[in-house]
């Protein structure tokens, strides 16, 4: 089956410094990534989509400079959080789309970082 | 506005039991899925259902089935024969903008199985 792995699956970083986590899809290429957030014991908010080899659309609210997303080939984007502070402590989610629009999304396992 | 609501904070079933989860949900898309999405203690995302809003007929998976009411833009869970792999979070869903990748969620249902 389409399998999405994140890495790392869980990070500490100090405040003021800049952490990137990875999403690949493991055994099929994804036109399509997606990256949520869930804060604790709540639901998931899509923050960005991003298509290969250009800039990521991101929802409304949501900071893309502080927020970095790059989609370089068709098995792995990346988001990079810079500046981190304690507020950006989240679960961060990925998931996957190998066809079109209209194909399921597979998600990633999501990276827990905890900014301290 | 797009809104997904899940008004049961948490429910608990007896082993071999059927529950039903709640879900409404407000969209202007005219086309759309449904979804209920399962997360374990693991965190995983796992995809447990899917309905497709022009499809009158309610989906159905295994011991997994929906009651889609789409005027009253309702879509129930339903669980049958309730095992303890069962406990989880459950979320419902919708898509929006044309695509399944764009999903906004509700805040979610635990639902814990007890022996």
């Amino acid at each position: 089956g389409a399998v999405v792995s994140q890495h790392p699956s869980w990070v500490i970083c100090k405040s003021g410094t800049s952490v990137k986590i990875e999403c690949r899809s493991l055994d099929f290429q994804a036109t399509t990534m997606f990256w949520y957030r869930q804060f604790p014991k709540q639901s998931l908010m899509l923050m960005a989509t991003s298509n290969e080899g250009s800039k990521a659309t991101y929802e409304q609210g949501v900071e893309k400079d502080k927020f970095l997303i790059n989609h370089a080939s068709l098995t792995l984007s990346t988001l990079t959080v810079t500046s981190a502070h304690p507020e950006d402590s989240s679960f961060y989610i990925c998931s996957a789309q190998e066809g079109g629009p209209n194909t399921e999304a597979f998600f990633g396992q999501g990276t827990r970082l905890t900014v301290v | 506005a797009q809104t997904v609501t899940q008004s049961q904070p948490e429910m608990s079933v007896q082993e071999a039991e059927t529950v039903t989860l709640s879900c409404t949900y407000d969209t202007s898309e005219n086309n759309y899925y449904l979804f209920w999405y399962k997360q374990p203690p693991s965190r995983q995302m796992i995809l447990v259902i899917r309905q497709e809003a022009y499809k009158q007929q309610n989906a159905t998976e295994n011991r997994f089935s929906v009651n889609f009411q789409k005027a009253a833009k309702s879509f129930s869970l339903k669980i049958s024969d309730s095992q303890l792999g069962d406990t989880a979070m459950y979320f419902c869903a919708h898509d929006y903008g044309g695509s399944q990748g764009n999903l906004i969620f509700g805040k979610g249902t635990k639902l814990s199985v007890k022996p």
